[in-house]
């Protein structure tokens, strides 16, 4: 079965640091690997989306990154702020027939001034 | 570009009765997709249309029933609402098995 992992769950650091959130998928056979930000209630804005065959994509102050082999996506925020409070979501795209995106749960972080 | 737009933007309904939500693709998309996103919890695939057609379909029982129009626009139906069909329900729009685009979501409340 398909799945994505994201750990963890909910994320709190104080405003310029600069944090990891991790997303594991079990089908190393993924497309693409795209990353989303939610604000509560609101509807999903795409971060970066990295094709199969890239190793990262940057964003600003975003960086992701794709390892196939392992399994493993990282999202990488730089100098945290306030307004970068959301709940962050990445999602795997196998492609084929295959037209649906898997999601994981979710990261909720909070930055604190 | 309007992007995706979906409407109403809340919407309460009484358990048993019947809904019917809408979405507008992207200009010059084909192709929608419908997600539930229960609170706390990442969207979960509905089922995707493609030329008037429902193309792929997730573990949804039947009472979830969609169409998509000439135009390309969609509606998601849901028969016989549960207390458990309370969530946000997104549509996403592609040109074809391209990168979805995501609409702001309608925000269904079941009482």
């Amino acid at each position: 079965k398909q799945e994505v992992t994201q750990i963890p769950a909910a994320l709190s650091v104080p405003e310029g640091e600069n944090l990891v959130l991790n997303c594991s998928f079990t089908d190393s056979a993924i497309y693409n690997l795209q990353w989303f930000r939610q604000d509560p209630g609101k509807g999903l804005t795409s971060l970066l989306l990295i094709q199969s065959s890239q190793r990262e994509q940057t964003s600003g102050r975003l960086n992701a990154s794709l390892d196939k082999s392992s399994g493993r996506s990282t999202l990488y925020i730089a100098a945290s702020q306030p307004g970068d409070s959301a709940t962050y979501l990445c999602a795997a795209f196998y492609g084929g027939s295959q037209g649906n995106l898997i999601f994981g749960k979710g990261t909720k972080l909070s930055v604190k001034p | 570009d309007a992007g995706v737009t979906q409407s109403p933007t809340h919407l309460i309904k009484t358990r048993g009765q019947q809904v019917t939500l809408r979405c507008s693709p992207k200009s010059g998309h084909d192709t929608v997709s419908w997600y539930q996103q229960a609170l706390g919890q990442g969207p979960q695939f509905i089922f995707q249309y493609y030329e008037e057609e429902e193309r792929q379909r997730g573990n949804f029982p039947d009472r979830f029933s969609g169409h998509q129009f000439p135009n390309y626009s969609s509606e998601l139906n849901v028969n016989a609402l549960l207390l458990g069909d309370s969530a946000l329900y997104l549509c996403a729009s592609s040109l074809d098995l391209d990168t979805q685009y995501f609409g702001p979501g309608t925000r269904l409340t079941v009482l």
